[in-house]
């Protein structure tokens, strides 16, 4: 199975700082990598997929990057909507395995 | 509206049984995947298992952790995905998703139901 491991597991932020999350997985998984936002007590919603491309209807504040076995999830001024848990996800090869979560909060 | 709406979770037992449902609105669900997610309470997501379209075979794959106890099966004539749980466990308590891919994200996903397996 391919590990995804996500850095930082959480992070402290402010209204409008620049937030960058990072995905690692154990093997080459192209660019078969999602992103995804998750809000207490609600369901996960995609933002990103394909490494780099933006899901319709999300903001152009988040944006995705890397190939391979590096990714990256930037939101380029963080609103206070965006605090939440991010997870990576590759769909590579079965399992679709996610990360463990990054955790934004306010600081 | 794109919309997956599950049903069926409850309390069970250990080593019993129960089927969830997925419903589907809002798009061809015929010519969609179907996967299954749960996640722990305070925990990450677990993919659980998915079935492909008519196209693919209806071709299943599970997770390691609950092959041979889980099976994904779907009516095409009725929009709706379901899970059939068996043998389950106490590390089965979770809250379990469906959602849909056409090849690249998981979107859209369900509202989630709750299954708590205890004595």
């Amino acid at each position: 199975d391919i590990q995804m491991t996500q850095s930082p597991s959480s992070l402290s932020a402010s209204v409008g700082d620049r937030v960058t999350i990072s995905c690692r997985a154990s093997q080459t998984i192209g660019r078969y990598l999602n992103w995804y936002q998750q809000k207490p007590g609600k369901a996960p919603k995609l933002l990103i997929y394909a490494a780099s491309s933006l899901q319709n209807g999300v903001s152009s504040r988040f944006s995705g990057s890397g190939s391979g076995t590096d990714f990256t999830l930037t939101i380029s001024s963080l609103q206070r909507e965006d605090f939440a848990t991010y997870y990576c996800q590759q769909t590579f090869s079965i399992p679709n395995t996610f990360g463990g979560g990054t955790k934004v909060e306010i600081k | 509206e794109v919309q997956l709406v599950e049903s069926g979770g409850g309390l069970v037992q250990p080593g019993g049984s129960l089927k969830l449902s997925c419903a589907a609105s809002g798009f061809l669900f015929s010519g969609s995947a179907m996967h299954w997610v749960r996640q722990v309470s305070g925990k990450g997501l677990e993919w659980v298992g998915r079935i492909r379209n008519k196209n693919n075979g209806y071709a299943t794959a599970y997770a390691a952790s609950v092959k041979g106890r889980f099976t994904i099966s779907r009516d095409d004539s009725k929009d709706t995905a379901y899970l059939q749980m068996n043998s389950l466990k106490t590390e089965d308590t979770a809250v379990y998703y469906c959602t849909r891919t056409l090849g690249f994200g998981f979107d859209p996903w369900g509202q989630g139901t709750q299954v708590t397996v205890s004595s």
